[in-house]
């Protein structure tokens, strides 16, 4: 079954360095998304992309945050300066259609700030 | 805006005993309906999904899920756990055909965490 595949699984960084967030989404799909969750609360939706833009956007998702396609395959999430409250698990997901009927998460990254 | 509501935050089960974990939604237009499961250490998995049709929705692993909408509620069942069911299982719902958002933002509800003692 295809997969939805997110590099590293667990980052640690320092606080206001730069990370960037790896996703494989499944090959033929369309709609790109991340999500996050903090530990212990529920998952959150960040951000949405198609058509190698964004489509919709949290208000999570402020100037901090960045989405990119740089390729045929790769979809990254990128945190400019992490703050200590960026701590969360990441999800990226991809959908074949607009994502209303469901698609499929990634693993994770668990991003932890210091 | 949409917000859903899992009542129960965490529940514990002998194993053989029946679940039903609640799930209800706020949102008065067409709606598309999902419970997603993950088990400790892995990624969300779709348990099964509601978009039209059979109000009564039948999912992997024997769970199934019934939805109300004159109650805006869509509540996970399985008659009988097991052991390996213990996981955190998340209610999320997006905006069905026709809906303001088309995108399929999913809206998630805050989880409901199950353990099972065999």
């Amino acid at each position: 079954e295809p997969e939805v595949t997110q590099t590293p699984s667990h980052q640690v960084t320092q606080m206001g360095q730069e990370v960037i967030l790896r996703c494989v989404p499944i090959s033929n799909h369309l709609y790109f998304y991340w999500y996050r969750q903090i530990l212990g609360q529920k998952v959150e939706f960040l951000v949405s992309f198609y058509n190698n833009e964004i489509s919709e956007k949290s208000e999570i998702f402020d100037d901090q945050f960045s989405v990119e396609r740089p390729d045929g395959s790769n979809f990254t999430l990128k945190i400019r300066s992490t703050k200590l409250e960026d701590s969360a698990m990441y999800f990226c997901a991809s959908s074949g259609g607009q994502g209303v009927y469901g698609y499929t998460f990634g693993s994770g990254t668990r991003l932890t700030v210091v | 805006a949409q917000s859903v509501s899992q009542h129960n935050h965490h529940v514990i089960l002998s194993e053989a005993a029946s679940l039903e974990l609640g799930c209800n939604y706020s949102y008065g237009g067409t709606v598309n309906l999902f419970w997603y499961v993950q088990y400790p250490g892995q990624h969300l998995q779709l348990l099964l999904k509601y978009f039209s049709g059979d109000p009564l929705v039948k999912g992997i692993k024997g769970f199934e899920a019934e939805f109300i909408k004159s109650k805006f509620s869509f509540n996970l069942r399985k008659p009988s756990v097991q052991w390996s069911d213990t996981a955190e299982y998340f209610c999320a719902v997006n905006d069905g055909p026709g809906g303001s958002s088309n995108t399929g933002k999913l809206i998630f509800g805050q989880g409901t965490t199950l353990q099972v003692k065999p």
